[in-house]
């Protein structure tokens, strides 16, 4: 199972919007609304922050938010803030029964 | 508070044995598949495998399928992660994650993590 492909790296200014892109194939991403989004900040684990595509855990703020349309998940951060600075992994299930992740992205907050 | 609680970081030689911990607490620990991932050292997440801690059914990763085994101790809420023979690629972080399943799926929560590091 090939991981998913996210781009390595993308920036944003305070206050701007950013969206990630986390593409699949019709086995994976394509084929079920189980995408979910994590965010992994240097030494820490990995925290949920959007899961089936687009719900949000209690306690993510509402900038955080979920799409997909076809092979393709997003994940876009709006009003984008210095504490949101860190890596973010896409995860999906397969219809192999298992879940793979994407190569993850790192966020600069410029 | 639903949490996973690991073992403290490992510093093993090559063809050493090794056994990691993965504790849960505040929520019914069979109900849910227990889920480990590792992260090589400046790398991404890579999905090892599953454990139901309700009957030990374990699914692994193609990739690693024969060199570790998951188990769990459902009597004490434990999962674990082991090795026979550690070779120094094994060197990694290693987390635990609750998988919740069924009309939904999601990593939540994540262990602290283990690391382990393998050198001789």
């Amino acid at each position: 199972q090939s991981a998913l492909t996210q781009p390595a790296s993308v920036s944003g200014s305070p206050g701007q919007s950013i969206t990630i892109s986390c593409t699949g194939s019709s086995s994976d991403v394509g084929r079920y609304n189980y995408v979910s989004w994590y965010q992994q900040h240097p030494g820490k684990a990995p925290k949920l922050m959007i899961y089936d595509v687009s719900n949000r855990p209690s306690g993510v703020s509402n900038r955080f938010s979920g799409s997909k349309s076809g092979n393709t998940a997003s994940l876009t951060i709006s009003g984008l803030q210095a504490e949101d600075e860190a890596d973010y992994y896409c995860s999906s299930y397969t219809s192999s029964s298992t879940q793979v992740f994407g190569g993850g992205t790192k966020l600069i907050v410029l | 508070e639903v949490q996973l609680v690991q073992s403290g970081a490992e510093v093993k030689k090559p063809g050493e044995s090794l056994r990691i911990s993965c504790k849960g607490s505040g929520y019914s620990f069979t109900n849910n598949w227990i889920s480990w991932v590792r992260q090589m050292p400046g790398k991404g997440l890579e999905w090892m495998g599953r454990i139901d801690p309700s009957d030990s059914h374990t699914d692994y990763s193609p990739s690693l399928q024969g060199h570790v085994i998951f188990s769990a101790d459902k009597s004490i809420s434990t999962a674990y992660l082991q090795w026979s023979s550690l070779k120094a690629s094994d060197t990694a972080m290693y987390y635990c994650a609750r998988l919740v399943y069924g009309e939904t799926n999601r990593f939540d929560p994540w262990g602290q993590g283990t690391l382990v590091t393998v050198s001789s």
